[in-house]
Parts: structure tokens; sequence; C-alpha cells
């Protein structure tokens, strides 16, 4: 069965710090990957996206993630964070052979030290 | 840019009574879903449409009903309304595999 893992519930960093959401995908087919961005009261809002081709997306706001086939994963990184990323992030799998199927993760709240 | 736009954006409710919400979107986009979220537990596909005048059950349906009377409008009826069913109601869109959400609904059932 298709999954997304976002092993981390809550992560904590201080302003200026590089950051890490990991993401982990479970599909045997070609996978559509997205990190979105969720703020407080808010719908959520695309960061950034993965078709093909070179792994490392860039996104808004300085945001980049890398995608992986051999470890099924598509981390997002940030070099230095703002109290201002301070949200919730998504990362969702769309399935290419299931037009309707989008996977949520659970999300992952950063919470940004000022 | 893609607009979702949702109605009302909040809304308290008496257990046992109809509630509504409503969607709009303007791209023309053929999929229109609707989530639910709820502490811990990320976005839930309640029901979702391709087309106009036709829906289909998502993940946890029970409870809903979905209605698409266009290609624009997507309408999610909570006939008899709980207490379980307090969450906050996303609406989106989806072309070429990209999702557009609206700013959610945040329903409180009392």
């Amino acid at each position: 069965a298709q999954s997304v893992t976002q092993p981390d519930a809550r992560v904590t960093v201080s302003e200026g710090a590089s950051l890490q959401l990991r993401c982990k995908y479970s599909y045997s087919g070609t996978p559509y990957l997205f990190w979105y961005v969720q703020y407080p009261r808010q719908g959520l809002q695309l960061l950034l996206k993965y078709y093909s081709g070179d792994p490392v997306v860039q996104g808004v706001n300085g945001f980049e993630a890398e995608f992986s086939k051999s470890n099924s994963s598509f981390h997002l990184r940030k070099a230095s964070v703002h109290w201002s990323d301070s949200a919730v992030y998504f990362c969702v799998l769309s399935l290419d052979t299931n037009a309707y199927k989008v996977i949520f993760g659970k999300g992952t709240h950063l919470h940004v030290l000022p | 840019e893609a607009a979702v736009t949702q109605s009302p954006r909040s809304k308290v409710a008496v257990t046992g009574g109809k509630v509504t919400l409503s969607c709009h979107q303007t791209n023309n986009h053929d999929y229109m879903y609707w989530y639910r979220q709820d502490t811990g537990h990320g976005l839930r596909l309640i029901h979702y449409s391709y087309v106009a005048d036709s829906t289909e059950k998502g993940d946890i349906p029970d409870g809903y009903k979905a209605s698409r009377p266009s290609q624009e409008n997507f309408s999610l009826i909570l006939e008899l309304a709980s207490l379980s069913q307090t969450a906050v109601y996303f609406c989106a869109s989806m072309e070429n595999t990209e999702v557009f959400f609206g700013k959610g609904t945040r329903l409180t059932v009392v």
C-alpha cells in the first residue's frame, strides 16, 4: 500500500540554524512528490514539487528538497531558518496511475526559536 | 494562480442539525476534494469528484454527503451533525497531480 511517513511530529530549531525535515514514501510506481506548508489558520500552500530529473528541487523562500529513489525519501532542507518559517509542513505523494489519489504525511510542526 | 474559495470560514452548528460547506474554484480543474484535518491525523479524504454531477467516496465518507452541481462548485453536506465532526475542513482542486487548497472551514459542533 502507498504511504507517506514523516517521522518527526515536532521539530524545534533556533533562528539561523539549518533545517532538515524528513519524509519517506512507499510506492512502487513513479512518485510525484510535494512539500506543502500550512501557516496558522491557513490552507496548505505549495513549497516545491518533484516530478523527474534533477533530484534536488528548489522551492520558495529558500527551501529545497532532495529526492532519493534508493532511499524512498524526499527530505526538505533550508540553510538558515527564520522565525516566520514556523508552521506545519506536509509531505505529499501523488500517484501516476490513479489520478485522484493524493497521500499526505501527518505533518511536521516546525517551531523556530527567535 | 488557481483559486479555491471556501465558505463559510467558520461555523458553529448544533448536534443533529444540517450543515453545508461550500467550495468554488475558478480554474476549471476536473478534480475536486473535501478533506478534514484533525490534530495528529493530517488530512483525510472525505469525498472527491472528477466531473460535474458525480461524486465518489473517499477514505472517511460516513456521515457526509457531497454535491458537484457544476465544474466550479463542490459542496460538503452533514445531514445530522455530530460532535465528532468538529474539525477543520479543506476543499481542494487538482491539476496535473498538483493540489490547490482553500483556506479551510473551522466547524464546531456543539
